[in-house]
């Protein structure tokens, strides 16, 4: 069973803090990675893809991936109320269709 | 742009009861569609997906059955309703490929009784 594992949270930090949320994953043959950001009550929007090994930044997001290690990692820096949410992280092997899915990890961000 | 509708946004059905779900997308053509659903406390699990009319793939056997009678439209249908069934249904839309992002519709809560 390919799985893609998250850490298990809840997650909390205060405001401007930078928050930093971890995904591992157990099949080597997975080439693209997400994060999907979900408040409570709503549906997953993407926040970010990476696919090569490193840093992707964009605004105060920045994904790490590590394709030797199977990490994925997702830090949001000058962390806000509104980043509050539960996040996903998502891999997929080569072209194939499928998403698979970690359990998310809620991230609460405190005033 | 793109915009992904399901409806209806909540249902509240008995066991037993059929049932169906839809989505459409608008702003693209040959879309690749997929139904998911989320349990409480598990992840997202993809129920079907499609990459044309009448082409349905399934990942997960159970009561649950996928359509799709036009270009942008997807069915998720049940003839017969178990209380395992009760989660938030979703429906994404990639472009066509298989390297494209997924992009989520703002789902059906469904609770069986």
């Amino acid at each position: 069973q390919k799985e893609v594992e998250q850490n298990s949270g809840p997650l909390s930090v205060p405001e401007g803090a930078i928050a930093s949320l971890n995904c591992t994953y157990s099949d080597r043959g997975s080439q693209s990675f997400f994060w999907y950001r979900q408040y409570s009550g709503k549906s997953p929007e993407l926040i970010m893809s990476i696919y090569s090994n490193g840093d992707k930044e964009d605004g105060r997001f920045t994904a790490q991936l590590n394709k030797a290690s199977q990490y994925v990692s997702l830090l949001i820096r000058d962390s806000q109320p509104s980043d509050s949410a539960t996040y996903l992280c998502a891999g997929r092997r080569g072209s194939n269709y499928k998403l698979t899915f970690g359990k998310g990890t809620l991230l609460t961000v405190n005033p | 742009s793109q915009t992904i509708h399901q409806w209806p946004a909540t249902l509240v059905q008995p066991v037993g009861s059929p049932l169906s779900l839809e989505c459409t997308v608008e702003g693209t053509s040959n879309p690749n569609l997929y139904w998911y659903r989320q349990a409480a406390g598990r992840g997202l699990q993809l129920l079907f997906y499609s990459v044309g009319i009448g082409q349905i793939s399934s990942e997960v056997p159970q009561n649950l059955s996928a359509s799709r009678p036009q270009d942008r439209q997807f069915i998720l249908s049940s003839k017969k309703l178990l209380l395992s069934d009760s989660g938030f249904y979703l429906c994404a839309w990639s472009r066509t490929g298989g390297m494209e992002t997924q992009y989520f519709g703002p789902g059906t809560r469904l609770l069986v009784l």
